[in-house]
């Protein structure tokens, strides 16, 4: 079985420029949810999708990040326009059922410049 | 608000010197606690879920053990591949996890 994939592993940017990062969850798992780890800080979460849903967006920072999952596949995240407090490592993970082990994909590490 | 502290922040043993690494939380309503193993450039990989107080899993050479306010982790005959950051985490809401800061091991030949 598939895990959890993230595209790209990494990406550098300039401070102003737009970034989307994409997530593919593990086969038949409705739950996706995004999380971000800044340098020195614990891992914290951004926000999570019941198939197309938003069922909980308390994490997201503000309104430069959007989030969408079209179909209840894939996921994307797109920072526009990204600022040098964005950058870190954003890790997607999913679960087949509410409040199971999450699994996660292996990040992507933004850098903004 | 939800908090999870891991102590030590790292921990150097040798092969072979059994350990316990500390999660201690503060939450509102626990539904699960969660223990994950992070490799360098790696996501967390999943290790155990505990939901009650009392309640024990066992895999290879790792035991987690979960009370009322805190978490264990031990590690016993540890081997270098053991060596990880090893994540806790929480669970109030079917649907965050609050994650520690983590607990990097390292296991010396």
């Amino acid at each position: 079985e598939a895990g959890v994939t993230q595209f790209p592993s990494h990406s550098v940017i300039e401070k102003g420029q737009t970034v989307t990062l994409r997530c593919d969850p593990i086969s038949g798992h409705d739950n996706l949810y995004w999380y971000r780890r800044v340098m020195g800080k614990e891992i914290k979460f951004l926000l999570h999708f019941v198939k197309e849903s938003k069922q909980d967006e308390s994490g997201m920072p503000n309104n430069r990040f959007l989030a969408e999952r079209t179909g209840g596949t894939y996921s994307t995240l797109k920072v526009q326009p990204a600022e040098l407090e964005d950058s870190g490592v954003y890790f997607c993970a999913s679960s087949q059922e509410l409040g199971n082990e999450q699994y996660f994909g292996p990040g992507t590490r933004l850098t903004v410049t | 608000e939800d908090q999870v502290t891991q102590s030590p922040e790292a921990l150097r043993l040798q092969e072979g010197e059994s350990s316990s690494l500390n999660c201690s939380y503060t939450v509102s309503g626990l539904r699960g606690l969660f223990w994950y193993r992070q490799d360098p450039g790696k996501g967390p990989e999943f290790l155990f879920t505990l939901y009650s107080a009392g309640e024990e899993k066992e895999k290879e050479r790792l035991k987690a053990t979960l009370t009322k306010k805190e978490s264990f982790l031990h590690i016993t005959a540890p081997k270098p591949e053991d060596s990880a950051t090893y994540l806790c985490a929480v669970q109030v809401t079917n649907s965050k996890l609050t994650f520690g800061k983590g607990i990097t091991l390292s296991v010396r030949p």
